[in-house]
């Protein structure tokens, strides 16, 4: 069965320019989140979905960062007016309802804005 | 912020030998889970330990977690080259919140 997939892989971008990442999920997963990796360090948290709803944004660094699943499905992270230190690896996971449920990382978006 | 701290930051040993990664957390926890992460690739679940329990196993992989002193430990035995890789323990709060905080990893190199 097919994992998560992220795409593009890589995307190169200038400073103040627009940026759009994909994200497909596991079919059938209903929990979505993205995270942001820093070169060196763990991820971390942006904003999780449930289905359709975005239930958690507090990991969102500024309002130039926005998330989206409009179906429940598949799912867009776009960052405006992108700046230098938004490079990173962009991160989505996936999985079942619950705490206890592990989830399952596609193998991420590599942002460099030049 | 990384919820905690990884100990070691790097980690070399030969083909055979036992590697222990130690991590630290802030706040209190419903559950500690340890990923694996390739260079380049995503990360991959490995365990998770609730935090009622003090001690799991999982083939070669034992993790401890010691909630009064805030720490986790993980036990790769025997370990092979393809173990090669970064290590994460990660965090959900006792909210019932579905974000993971993550550690700053252990990268581990195992040589042949």
């Amino acid at each position: 069965g097919a994992g998560v997939s992220q795409s593009p892989r890589y995307k190169v971008a200038k400073r103040g320019q627009d940026v759009a990442l994909r994200c497909d999920p596991i079919s059938g997963h209903v929990s979505l989140f993205w995270y942001q990796q820093a070169l060196g360090q763990g991820p971390e948290f942006l904003t999780y979905f449930q289905n359709e709803a975005q239930l958690d944004k507090s990991g969102l660094p500024s309002d130039r960062f926005f998330a989206e699943r409009p179906e429940g499905s598949v799912s867009t992270l776009k960052i405006q007016r992108t700046q230098q230190e938004d490079s990173a690896v962009y991160l989505c996971a996936s999985s079942v309802p619950g705490v206890r449920q592990p989830q399952h990382f596609g193998d991420g978006t590599r942002l460099s804005i030049l | 912020s990384q919820q905690g701290e990884e100990d070691p930051q790097a980690l070399s040993i030969q083909e055979g030998e036992n590697a222990t990664m130690n991590c630290s957390y802030k706040t209190s926890i419903n559950n500690l889970q340890w990923y694996r992460q390739n260079s380049g690739r995503g990360l991959v679940h490995l365990i998770l330990i609730r935090s009622n329990e003090r001690e799991k196993h999982s083939g070669r992989l034992r993790v401890t977690l010691d909630t009064s002193k805030k720490s986790s430990s993980l036990l790769i035995t025997a370990s092979r080259a393809a173990d090669t890789a970064s290590y994460f323990c990660a965090t959900d709060a006792g909210t019932g919140r579905r974000a993971l905080t993550f550690g700053s990893g252990t990268r581990l190199q195992v040589q042949p």
